[in-house]
Order: structure tokens, then C-alpha cells, then sequence
């Protein structure tokens, strides 16, 4: 069975610093990765997706990286500002079915 | 241009009670999921829809039911609800199965007393 861990479970930080988030998960038989962004009393936001063929996809000032074999992807922040607050949950997934992590609660502060 | 819209957004159900949770999405998605989340535990895959009229158990399916009579709606059942129903629940969909597209709704919090 999939078991999806993310570090850290929170993250308080001020504006303009980079930052890693780390995702690992169990079984490497996965189809993808994706990334999603929840804010508090709303519904998950797709970020990125990462196919299992691929090593990273980058969107903006976001990066992410998917090593597949270890189990392992990150999530890069660039120059973090006060509106990325919020929940960040991996997702390895089989085809359309994803297993997510409890995710990082990130705060930036201005 | 509204996407994934869920009903109600929320609901207090006594022991015993039953209810319906709408989800409808208007970019004609293929695939509809019902997920629910809980502190500390991530969201689970309940149950899932791969088109019109298909249904399929996802990870946590006791004590849900589910129906996709038609293409933009899914439906979730709770035929006699328990306390440890109350969470959080998130209908998604997705165009196809690889995975691009995937639109989530923002929630129904269900509390069961």
C-alpha cells in the first residue's frame, strides 16, 4: 500500500526566501506526481505534475523534482512571498487515482 | 466559468439520518471522484466515476453510495450516518486518466452528532 510522508509539516518563513519541500512516498510504481496547493476552506489547486518519465517540471517561480526510484520528490519555492501561504500536498498517482500526503502548512511572513 | 461546484457547503446530520452530496462540473470532464479529508490522515479516495453511468470503490467506500447518472453530476450517499463520517469531503474531476486537468471543488464539511 502507497504511504505518502511529507517534511516538514509546517513551515514559517519570511518573504523573499527559497524554500524545499520534501515528499517521499513507498511504492515507486507510479504513473505520476502531482503537486497541489490547498488554502485554508478551499478545495486543492493543481500546481505541477510530474510524469513518471521526468526528472523535474518547473512552473514559474515553482520546481519540482520527482526521483522515482529513491521514492522522492521535492517542491522549490523561489523567493517566497506572503500569498504562497497555504497547505502544499504531494499526490503519486496511479493513472487518474492519487494517494496525497497530509501535506506542509507553510507560512510566509511579510 | 465555475468548474467543480459541490452542495451543500455544509451540514449537520443527526446519528442514523441520511443525505445526498451534489457535485457538478461544467468543462465535461470524463472522471468524477469523491474524496474526503481528515486532520492528520490526507485525503482518500471514497469513490470514483471513469464516465456516465460507471461507478467504482476507491479506498474508503463503506458506507457511501454513489451515482453518475448523467455526465456533469456525481452523486454521494450517506444511507445511515456515523460519527465517523464527519470530515471533510471533496468532489474532483479530471478530462481523461492521465492526470492533467485535475479541478477539485471546495468542500462540503458534514458534521454527524
Amino acid at each position: 500500500k502507497q504511504e505518502v510522508t511529507q517534511i516538514p509539516a509546517a513551515l514559517s518563513v519570511p518573504e523573499g526566501e527559497n524554500l524545499v519541500l520534501n515528499c517521499s512516498f513507498t511504492d515507486s510504481a507510479i504513473y505520476n506526481l502531482q503537486w497541489f496547493r490547498q488554502d485554508p476552506g478551499k478545495g486543492l489547486t493543481s500546481l505541477l505534475l510530474i510524469q513518471s518519465s521526468q526528472r523535474e517540471q518547473t512552473s514559474g517561480r515553482l520546481n519540482a523534482s520527482l526521483d522515482k526510484s529513491s521514492g522522492r520528490s521535492t517542491l522549490y519555492i523561489a523567493a517566497s512571498q506572503p500569498g504562497d501561504s497555504a497547505t502544499y500536498l504531494c499526490a503519486p498517482g496511479g493513472t487518474y487515482k492519487y494517494i496525497f500526503g497530509t501535506g506542509t502548512r507553510l507560512k510566509v511572513l511579510a | 466559468n465555475a468548474g467543480v461546484t459541490q452542495t451543500p457547503k455544509f451540514r449537520v446530520l443527526k446519528t442514523g439520518q441520511s443525505m445526498t452530496l451534489l457535485c457538478a462540473q461544467d468543462m465535461n470532464h470524463e472522471y468524477m471522484y469523491w474524496y474526503r479529508q481528515d486532520p492528520g490522515m490526507g485525503l482518500r479516495l471514497i469513490h470514483y466515476s471513469v464516465g456516465e453511468g460507471t461507478t467504482a470503490k476507491g479506498e474508503v467506500p463503506d458506507g457511501y453510495n454513489v451515482s453518475r447518472l448523467k455526465k456533469q453530476n456525481f452523486l454521494l450517499g450517506l444511507e445511515s450516518a456515523a460519527p465517523s463520517q464527519t470530515s471533510v469531503y471533496f468532489c474532483a474531476s479530471s478530462p481523461d486518466d492521465r492526470g492533467y486537468g485535475y479541478t477539485f471543488g471546495s468542500g462540503t464539511r458534514l458534521t454527524v452528532v
